[in-house]
């Protein structure tokens, strides 16, 4: 069946613009998460919803990160007045049960 | 809060010989610790995963070894292929609070290359 995923696949905007990343979990997937990877670096837990509501958004590195989710499907990760070190890829996975999470190919956003 | 170490950081393995990475975690409540392969330009993909009840897996020339008392496990690739080439990572889960299905907090990462 179909995977995750996200889109864009690549997208540079330029410094202080605002940008959504779009992820679409495995249908039926309560679970949805999101992650950070900076180049070369492991993966930097953001935010995690189960349903629509996020028990845990310790992750998001600042106020001008923020995520939603409607339906207990689609999920929309927004970055406010972006700057350069929010370049990175952002990573998107959902899960079925509190173990196995599916990555998405991600969103490399690059910020000039 | 949960940390998990994860060594080495590359790994150059001759084609056939074997590779291993280990990990360590601080959270003694963990109890789930799957492990991951990502190639380059693509979202990391499940491998192989152990539960805190089990002390060994495998999987075809995957393996993976768990102690609990020492807190660290272990991934263990046999007859290493080309195309094995790719960062593995491995991650513990732990609970933020008891009605929590808890996060995954992962390793740095394990570049290997394997040369034919």
């Amino acid at each position: 069946g179909a995977g995750v995923s996200q889109s864009p696949s690549n997208k540079v905007t330029e410094k202080g613009k605002d940008v959504e990343l779009r992820c679409d979990p495995i249908s039926g997937h309560t679970a949805l998460y999101w992650y950070r990877q900076s180049l070369g670096q492991g993966l930097e837990f953001l935010i995690y919803f189960q349903g629509n509501s996020a028990p845990d958004k310790s992750g998001l590195p600042s106020d001008r990160f923020s995520a939603e989710r409607t339906g207990g499907s689609v999920s929309t990760l927004t970055i406010q007045r972006t700057q350069q070190e929010d370049s990175a890829v952002y990573l998107c996975a959902s899960s079925l049960d509190a173990d196995t999470q599916y990555f998405g190919p991600g969103t490399r956003l690059t910020v000039l | 809060g949960e940390n998990v170490e994860q060594h080495p950081s590359t790994l150059s393995v001759q084609e056939g010989d074997s590779a291993v990475i280990k990990c360590t975690y601080s959270d003694s409540a963990s109890n789930y610790f799957p492990w991951y392969k990502q190639e380059l330009g693509k979202g990391p993909q499940l491998i192989i995963d152990i539960r805190s009840n089990v002390g060994e897996k495998k999987d075809q020339r995957i393996a993976v070894t768990l102690n609990k008392t020492a807190k660290h496990f272990s991934l263990h690739i046999t007859e290493t292929q080309p195309e094995d080439s790719a960062v593995y990572f491995c991650a513990a889960r732990f609970y933020l609070t008891t009605d929590s299905w808890g996060k995954l907090q992962f390793g740095a990462g394990t570049q290997v290359v394997v040369t034919p």
